[in-house]
């Protein structure tokens, strides 16, 4: 079954304070994305990966860092978290030319 | 990334028909698709129609784009209690992953 999980699904967490949210698929698809949801903005895309150790910047990148070292896993890193990255993130996973795509369960972040 | 514009909410009458539209900013557009969110969930890709097509049908679901006036419409047939959700319409720009922009979503509301 195709599968996408992301950790945690929901984290509260204080201003500053380094995390990571992980995600992960097996369907050995290239694409791998990070979105983020605020009411009445619909999705923005933070960060994407087109193949391992290949990332680009979406369009709201400022506060976030990714890395892809494997292809299963394109962890998402908030190095100093702020308030205003309180949001509801998606991983999406897929094929380059975005025919298929798969999203994950979502992660509640809450940064207070 | 460019806009893509929808209403925010819909209320519809279980078995009437349910449409919800979006408008685009960019002619090059090339696939363009329909995603479902469910409540707690991630999303869910419902169809797509590629940028040559003007209609596109799939059981309940009808497809429709305009290109000369950039707007793109879901038709949901015989709408039901597990219809309601929020619907998002996305477009590609150059027919691969990196240059995805999603429309701010529809939230429809289907009573009895």
């Amino acid at each position: 079954e195709a599968q996408v999980t992301q950790n945690p699904r929901y984290l509260i967490t204080v201003t500053g304070k380094k995390l990571t949210v992980t995600c992960s698929q097996n369907m050995n698809h290239e694409y791998m994305s990070w979105y983020r949801q605020d009411p009445g903005l619909g999705l923005r895309q933070i960060y994407y990966s087109m193949n391992v150790e290949v990332t680009d910047k979406g369009d709201v990148p400022e506060g976030y860092k990714v890395s892809r070292k494997e292809k299963r896993n394109f962890p998402l890193i908030l190095e100093s978290p702020s308030p205003n990255q309180t949001s509801l993130y998606f991983c999406a996973v897929g094929t380059p030319n975005a025919y298929e795509q798969y999203f994950g369960p979502g992660t509640r972040l809450t940064v207070t | 990334g460019e806009d893509v514009e929808q209403s925010l909410f819909l209320s519809v009458r279980e078995g009437d028909s349910s449409v919800i539209n979006c408008t685009y900013t960019d002619s090059s557009s090339t696939y363009l698709y329909w995603y479902k969110q469910e409540p707690g969930a991630g999303l869910q890709l419902l169809t797509y129609i590629f940028s040559n097509m003007d209609m596109k049908q799939d059981q309940r679901l009808t497809v429709l784009l305009n290109k000369k006036d950039k707007h793109l419409s879901l038709r949901i047939a015989d709408t039901q209690t597990g219809d309601s959700a929020i619907y998002f319409c996305e477009e590609t720009l150059d027919g691969t992953a990196s240059k995805l922009t999603f429309g701010t979503g529809t939230r429809l509301q289907v009573t009895l």
